[in-house]
């Protein structure tokens, strides 16, 4: 089945050390989407690909940058992760309007199972 | 972005009906209606949308007012496996040739047996 997949499911790591977590689909989507999940709380977006195109949101701290190599392959990077940055992160993707014959906003989002931080 | 208001919770029993209401009074007039839920340990799914018109699929059914204003999702039976967060949300285009999702609070739904 086509999907989304997320690894590892569970990190853990300490204050400060980097870390990458993975994201692969299988869909061909053209948009690539990364949100950060923490505990009780809503997702929330922290920036997203169309294509090669990188789209930051305003509010995302520059402790967290992204990279798509190709269509099917995106990481998030967190560069020195701190206490406050543990929590559930999801990877989503999406088509364009273009490529999937629908208006942009009945677009549907594709989420994996999503990467669970743990700092210490 | 048009926001959206949810209760925090609502309760139901196994085999009976769920509607989980939604208030968009902001909704602008190419805003897609979204409804997704968030199983417990797992990434959010997709469940229905739609614009104007009430739609169903396998899943559930919307029901969207003559205003826009507010939207319904119905869960014709809920079973166990519908205990979840289920959120109410409008899609962003934003000029855009695809969508971003901006998540609310979403209802916490509690299926009883």
């Amino acid at each position: 089945d086509a999907m989304v997949i997320q690894n590892p499911r569970y990190q853990v790591t300490q204050f400060g050390k980097p870390v990458t977590l993975s994201c692969s689909q299988t869909l061909n989507h053209n948009v690539m989407y990364w949100y950060q999940q923490k505990s009780s709380q809503a997702p929330k977006l922290l920036f997203h690909y169309y294509d090669k195109d990188f789209n930051n949101e305003a509010d995302t701290p520059d402790n967290f940058q992204s990279r798509r190599p190709n269509t099917s392959f995106c990481f998030l990077d967190i560069r020195s992760p701190g206490l406050g940055d543990a929590a559930m992160y999801l990877c989503a993707t999406s088509r364009d309007r273009v490529a999937g014959g629908q208006v942009a906003g009945a677009n549907v989002l594709t989420f994996g199972a999503g990467s669970r931080l743990t700092v210490l | 972005d048009a926001k959206t208001t949810q209760p925090n919770s609502m309760e139901s029993n196994e085999e009976e009906p769920v509607h989980l209401p939604c208030n968009h009074s902001t909704i602008s007039g190419t805003d897609y209606i979204h409804w997704y839920r968030q199983l417990p340990s797992q990434g959010p799914e997709y469940v229905i949308h739609g614009l104007t018109s009430n739609v169903n699929n396998r899943m559930a059914s919307l029901a969207i007012a003559e205003d826009r204003k507010s939207s319904t999702l119905i869960l014709h039976r809920a079973t166990l496996r519908d205990a979840a967060v289920y959120y109410c949300i409008l899609m962003d285009a934003g000029g855009t040739s695809y969508g971003k999702l901006t998540f609310g609070q979403g209802t916490i739904l509690t299926v009883h047996p």
